[in-house]
């Protein structure tokens, strides 16, 4: 059974471009949590999801960024337009349900 | 979203030392409590989950104390390799899985 599965590893944009972050749950997994972690700053939650649908968003901003998790296939978070200020670590984690989540490897977002 | 809080720290302790954290939750029909430890930038991993009576397993041990609503890990014989940050986890119902900000703690030779 694969852990949970980030692509890409390191992603670079200019700003202004988009950004699509992937994240496959483990198998048996249909509750998934993304996070950001800033240089030398904890985990900042961002949303929770089961399958086609958005459970909690409130750490989301409101504009440029959304997340989806299809019936079938990854979770996607998308930012838009992305901005220096986007540069971090995004964690992605899966759970059958609220017992403990298991985090993917992170992909590492730089804007140039 | 239902809160948990931890002191950031950081907590700087001799090696061979014991340390304990805190971790506290607002949301008190939580149900699932665990402890995750995050190294320098990298994904956060379960320590260890956190059992009504407690668990131990080997220098590390967790409590859960319902009425306060918090959950304490204590390490002892402290290593050089235990530093790290030390995340609070509490899930229960529609809010799923609520994350503490982590205590970091530096262990000193």
């Amino acid at each position: 059974n694969a852990g949970v599965m980030q692509n890409p590893r390191h992603l670079v944009r200019r700003r202004g471009q988009e950004a699509r972050l992937r994240c496959s749950p483990m198998k048996g997994h249909s509750h998934v949590y993304w996070y950001r972690q800033l240089p030398e700053e904890g985990l900042k939650f961002m949303v929770y999801l089961q399958k086609e649908n958005i459970i909690d968003e409130s750490g989301m901003p409101k504009e440029r960024f959304s997340a989806e998790f299809p019936k079938e296939g990854p979770s996607i978070l998308r930012i838009q337009q992305v901005v220096r200020g986007d540069s971090a670590a995004y964690f992605c984690a899966s759970s059958p349900r609220d017992t403990e989540a298991f985090f993917g490897q992170g992909t590492r977002l730089t804007v140039v | 979203r239902k809160e948990v809080e931890q002191d950031p720290g950081p907590f700087n302790v001799p090696e061979g030392a014991t340390v304990a954290f805190n971790c506290t939750y607002s949301n008190s029909a939580s149900q699932s409590f665990f402890w995750y430890r995050q190294d320098c930038r990298k994904e956060p991993k379960l320590l260890m989950s956190v059992y009504s009576s407690g668990n131990e397993d080997g220098r590390f041990t967790a409590q859960l104390n319902r009425a306060s609503q918090y959950i304490s890990l204590l390490i002892r014989d402290s290593k050089l390799s235990d530093s790290a940050t030390y995340l609070c986890v509490v899930g229960g119902g529609a809010d799923g899985l609520t994350f503490g900000k982590g205590t970091h703690l530096i262990i000193q030779p």
